[in-house]
């Protein structure tokens, strides 16, 4: 099965600032079949990314998906006080399909 | 809107069975488009898949559970069901149902229910 390595594991940022997020594949990502979602505490995850760089329905454009084959990153460009939360990243190109272990992203 | 909702009991004693339901709602469970999916999330910690059920039928399990899962449809009543057998205290988790297209490069998760926490405990 595809290992999913997300980095760093808990990223310390203020309201305004960039935060830059990674996943990395232990093999090649079938025609880049990656998503992204984001968990808040309680709730079930939410589909951000998919198709390593296509945005889903109502997800606002400051996160963007990019990357290829082993290596992919989430963006978001100016968080929002509503953006943190833990974000994982999930491949659907091999069964079985896995997750990554997840990113936080705490308040600073 | 779709909506997914799991049910079952919170607490399973070691060595028996976990059997939880998910009933949705606002649409159609018997659609083709979609596959129906169970993922776990042990406490504090990252996402399982477990697997998924055609409303035909037709299942994969991952590998790594596959010997304990059973999943079953009943579309008269639109839910989907997960069987986890000889539980242990490992299992103890939020369990999630969730939505899925049907077609290569849409096996992304674009519902999701809310999760129930199934403590395995005596």
């Amino acid at each position: 099965e595809i290992v999913l390595t997300q980095s760093p594991g808990t990223l310390s940022l203020s309201p305004g600032e960039r935060a830059t997020l990674s996943c990395r594949a232990s093999q090649g990502v079938n025609s880049n079949y990656l998503a992204w979602y984001q968990q808040k505490p309680g709730q079930a995850p939410r589909l951000l990314i998919y198709g390593a760089s296509i945005r889903a329905a109502d997800i606002p454009d400051r996160f963007s998906g990019s990357g290829s084959r082993t290596d992919f990153t989430l963006t978001i460009s100016r968080l929002e006080p509503e953006d943190f939360a833990v974000f994982y990243c999930q491949q659907y190109g091999s069964s079985p399909w896995t997750f990554g272990q997840g990113t936080k992203v705490e308040i600073q | 809107q779709v909506q997914l909702q799991e049910s079952g009991p919170g607490l399973v004693q070691p060595s028996q069975t976990l059997s939880l339901t998910c009933t949705v709602s606002g649409g159609s469970i018997s659609s083709g488009d979609y596959y129906w999916s169970w993922i776990r999330q042990h406490p504090g910690k990252g996402l399982e898949w477990i697997g998924w059920i055609y409303y035909s039928g037709s299942t994969y399990y991952n590998p790594s559970l596959k010997s304990r899962v059973t999943t079953s449809v009943d579309t008269s009543k639109s839910h989907f069901s997960l069987k986890l057998n000889s539980v242990t205290a490992a299992d103890t988790a939020v369990y999630y149902c969730a939505r899925s297209w049907a077609y290569s490069g849409r096996y992304y998760f674009d519902y999701w229910g809310q999760g129930t926490l199934v403590t395995v405990s005596s």
